[in-house]
């Protein structure tokens, strides 16, 4: 089975800052790995995928996730937050084959401070 | 990518009565899902809903508790039956963008609905 394991519940960081959100995954086959964001009272918006090709992916509104296999690992970075960036942002899977299914992270809540 | 329009985007509901969730998408798609959001966690998928078919429920969710009708192509209803405060959450439908050889695009989520159960 797969899981997805965001460490952090909540991430504050001041506007102009660097942020990363930390994605770890757990899967005994391969996977597509993705992020979500969702802001307030909004539904889910793709972010960036990594579904197969270079590790570093970039993704919309600056943002950017590197691929890395022997650590299981699927960061999400951005060299400069906005207020705007204040959100919900999920880590996704799924499998590469069979089922269609996602396995969502519980979110980590990115606060950009001003 | 598809435009999905969700109503209601939230309800305060009695316990013991029900309520209907609309989904309608701007384009026809083969699979739509629903997914469970509850306070403070991440989603659940509830069922996908095929044309033509019956759903099909996730480990945890049954039909009488959460029916789905999929009449067409473009459009889907979610109902949250006999409720009570433990169904408060926010419910959201979901198509998939596209597929490719390589696998698919991501999925194009509706807005929610926020639901409350008194």
């Amino acid at each position: 089975a797969q899981s997805v394991t965001q460490l952090d519940s909540q991430v504050p960081v001041f506007e102009e800052a660097p942020v990363e959100l930390r994605c770890n995954y757990s899967s005994s086959v391969s996977v597509y790995l993705f992020w979500y964001v969702q802001y307030p009272n909004q539904g889910l918006q793709l972010l960036l995928k990594y579904l197969s090709g270079s590790t570093l992916v970039k993704g919309i509104n600056g943002f950017e996730a590197e691929f890395n296999k022997s650590q299981t690992s699927f960061h999400l970075r951005k060299p400069s937050v906005h207020i705007s960036d204040t959100a919900e942002y999920f880590c996704a899977v799924s499998l590469t084959s069979g089922t269609y299914k996602y396995i969502f992270g519980t979110g980590t809540r990115l606060k950009v401070l001003a | 990518s598809a435009v999905i329009s969700q109503k209601p985007s939230r309800d305060i509901c009695q316990r013991g009565t029900s309520l209907t969730i609309q989904c309608q998408v701007d384009s026809q798609v083969t699979m739509m899902f629903w997914y469970r959001q509850q306070p403070g966690q991440s989603l659940t998928l509830i069922a996908t809903a095929n044309q033509g078919s019956e759903a099909t429920y996730e480990s945890g969710f049954v039909i009488d508790k959460f029916p789905i009708s999929r009449p067409n192509l473009t459009f889907s209803t979610l109902t949250v039956s006999n409720m009570s405060p433990e169904d408060s959450s926010i419910y959201l439908c979901s198509v998939e963008e596209g597929w490719t050889g390589i696998g698919n695009y991501g999925y194009t989520f509706g807005s929610g609905t926020r639901l409350t159960v008194v």
